[in-house]
Order: C-alpha cells, then structure tokens, then sequence
C-alpha cells in the first residue's frame, strides 16, 4: 500500500512566520502535486513537481522534490492570513493519484 | 470555463438506503475520478472513468459503483448505506488520466447517513 505521511497534522501560526511541511513515503513517485483545500471546497491544485530535487517557487511559497523522488516539502515565507486552509500532497503512481494525511494550517492576525 | 459541478451539494440519508452523486467535468475533459474524503482517512481514491470505462478502482467495497455516460457526465452510486459512508465525495476532472496531469476538482456532495 503506497502511504504519503504528512507532517506535521496541524499547524497554528502568527502572521508573517516562515513554515515547513513535509510529505514523506517509501515509495517513488513519477511526480508528485500540491493542493490546498479551503472549507466547503474541493481541492485546488497549487504545483506539480517531477523531476527528482527540482525547485519550484511559487510567489512565497516554495516546493521541493526529493532526489529519490520519495518524499517533498512545501516551505512558505511570512505567512499570510490567506494562507489557511489544508495543504494535500498527492503522488502520481501506479495509474492513480495517491494524497497525503493533510497539514491544516491557521494563519492568525 | 465552466468548472467541475456535483450535484447535489448535501445529502442526508438513512442507513440501508441507496444514494446516486452526479458529477459533471469540465467542457472537454474525458477522465473522471471519484474520491471519499473523511477527517479520519483523508482523501481515499473510489475509482477513475475515462471515454465511458473504469480504468482504476480503490479499496471500496462493492457496494460502491459509478458510471460515466457518452458526455463524460459521471455517476457514482453507493446501495446499502452505513453509517461510515457518511463524508465529503469529491469528483476531479481532468483531460487525459488523472494520476498525471491537472485533476479540476468539484466543491464536493456532503453525504451524511443516520
């Protein structure tokens, strides 16, 4: 079974505090992709990576791919109040989409 | 563009009952995924339809089925409800296969089985 561990669960932040989130598996995927997820809506795609240590940026938020594309993190600078939500990593493999456990992140003014 | 509409947007039903969710893709995408979102087990993969065929199935039981129709209009139907089938179940679309390129997803049916 292909898991994809995010961590960590939640996250409570102050406006203009720097995070991390990290997605980690056992498994290699052939690209992996990032979503947020607001109340009451579905899931919208932020980035997809897919070549092992690729960078992309994002206005303040930037994704890395892990060289064994394995495992990815999602860093965002000085977050914002428009920043909560849930932030879903999936991993493209074996002819499906498999998601992550989620990271709830709260901005707070 | 007109984006990804599930219908309806909540649904209360009894257990034992059974329940049908439209999803209706975007103009030009031909693949459609179904997924059950819970705060327990996250986002769990249902199954995925492309030209009118399922090509992948998750780990659901039976009970749990879905058609896509000739306009890439798709229908998921669960008979027999329990109680954990209460849940979000979302609905992505995408051009080609979802697992490799954009999935557009819908605002979800909220299913909640007393």
């Amino acid at each position: 079974t292909q898991l994809l561990e995010q961590s960590p669960q939640f996250l409570s932040i102050q406006e203009g505090e720097n995070l991390t989130v990290y997605c980690n598996s056992s498994s290699v995927f052939s690209s992996l992709q990032w979503y947020r997820q607001e109340p009451g809506e579905g899931p919208v795609l932020l980035v997809t990576v897919v070549t092992g240590g690729e960078v992309k940026k994002l206005k303040r938020l930037t994704f890395q791919f892990g060289d064994a594309r394995k495992d990815s993190s999602l860093h965002i600078t000085a977050a914002q109040t428009g920043d909560t939500g849930l932030y879903l990593c999936a991993g493209a493999g074996f002819q499906k989409l498999v998601f992550g456990t989620g990271t709830r992140l709260l901005v707070s003014p | 563009k007109a984006g990804v509409t599930q219908t309806p947007r909540y649904l209360i039903k009894t257990r034992g009952q059974q329940v049908t969710l439209s999803c209706s893709p975007i103009s030009g995408h031909r693949s459609v995924s179904w997924y059950q979102q819970t705060p327990g087990q996250g986002l769990q993969f249902l199954f995925e339809y492309f030209s009118e065929t399922q090509r992948n199935k998750g780990n659901f039981p039976g009970r749990f089925s879905g058609r896509q129709f000739s306009n890439s209009r798709s229908e998921m139907n669960v008979s027999t409800l329990e109680l954990g089938d209460s849940a979000l179940y979302l609905c992505a679309s995408s051009l080609v296969q979802s697992y490799d390129t954009e999935a557009f997803f819908g605002q979800g049916t909220r299913l909640t089985v007393v």
